[in-house]
């Protein structure tokens, strides 16, 4: 596929249980991001990812949130011991390089929900 | 650490009308700009972007934006919406030599009724 794509599309699940997003990147793309969104808020950046470089996981909310990247390709977010309040859709995005003048490209995100 | 705000959360349109969505960022260095936008049911997906050069850019779909530097705005306008702009647009910077990390507004919700 040419787009960045994520699964699942949806999620639903229970407090207290683990759960992990996948995104693919469009190929060739060095930089990854991940983003969570709340209903009716902005984008919150949680973590970001640029080749073989360390990440950056400023944006990450606590310890229960963790990703993975391998090499330029796959990535993983994960959630431990999830809680109400990490209902949200998480979207991942990937550009080009690690320029700040390039455009993100989205995928269609992985909808949360936590009971 | 910049902050982008939007002030139009929701905007309700009827169809032929004029758009203007408001961008405001604090950051006193060089920024890149950009608009996105999500229809309903889509990815997020670019709009325009400014980063250097004419400060009047253009986009897909007849949308324009404008970089004011000395009010620190870029704002999003169309002479003319129609019923397939509704969408929920959202303002973001990265600001040159700085952090790769784009800060986003909250977004606005258009609606335009036909």
């Amino acid at each position: 596929g040419a787009g960045v794509s994520q699964s699942p599309s949806n999620k639903v699940t229970e407090k207290g249980k683990d759960v992990e997003l996948r995104c693919d990147p469009i190929s060739g793309h060095t930089a990854l991001y991940w983003y969570r969104q709340r209903l009716g808020q902005g984008l919150e950046f949680l973590i970001y990812f640029q080749g073989n470089s360390a990440p950056d996981k400023s944006g990450l909310p606590s310890d229960r949130f963790s990703a993975e990247r391998t090499g330029e390709s796959v990535s993983t977010l994960t959630i431990q011991r999830t809680q109400q309040e990490d209902s949200a859709v998480y979207l991942c995005a990937s550009t080009l390089s690690g320029r700040t003048y390039n455009e993100q490209f989205f995928g269609p995100g992985t909808r949360l929900t936590v009971l | 650490a910049q902050s982008v705000s939007q002030h139009n959360h929701h905007v309700i349109l009827s169809e032929a009308a004029s758009l203007e969505l408001g961008c405001n960022y604090s950051y006193g260095g060089t920024v890149n700009l950009f608009w996105y936008v999500q229809y309903p049911g889509q990815h997020l997906q670019l709009l325009l972007k400014y980063f250097s050069g004419d400060p009047l850019v253009k986009g897909i779909k007849g949308f324009e934006a404008e970089f004011i530097k000395s009010k620190f705005s870029f704002n999003l306008r169309k002479p003319s919406v129609q019923w397939s702009d509704t969408a929920e647009y959202f303002c973001a910077v990265t600001t040159s030599g700085g952090s790769y990390i784009p800060t986003f507004g909250r977004g606005t919700s258009l609606i335009v009724h036909p």
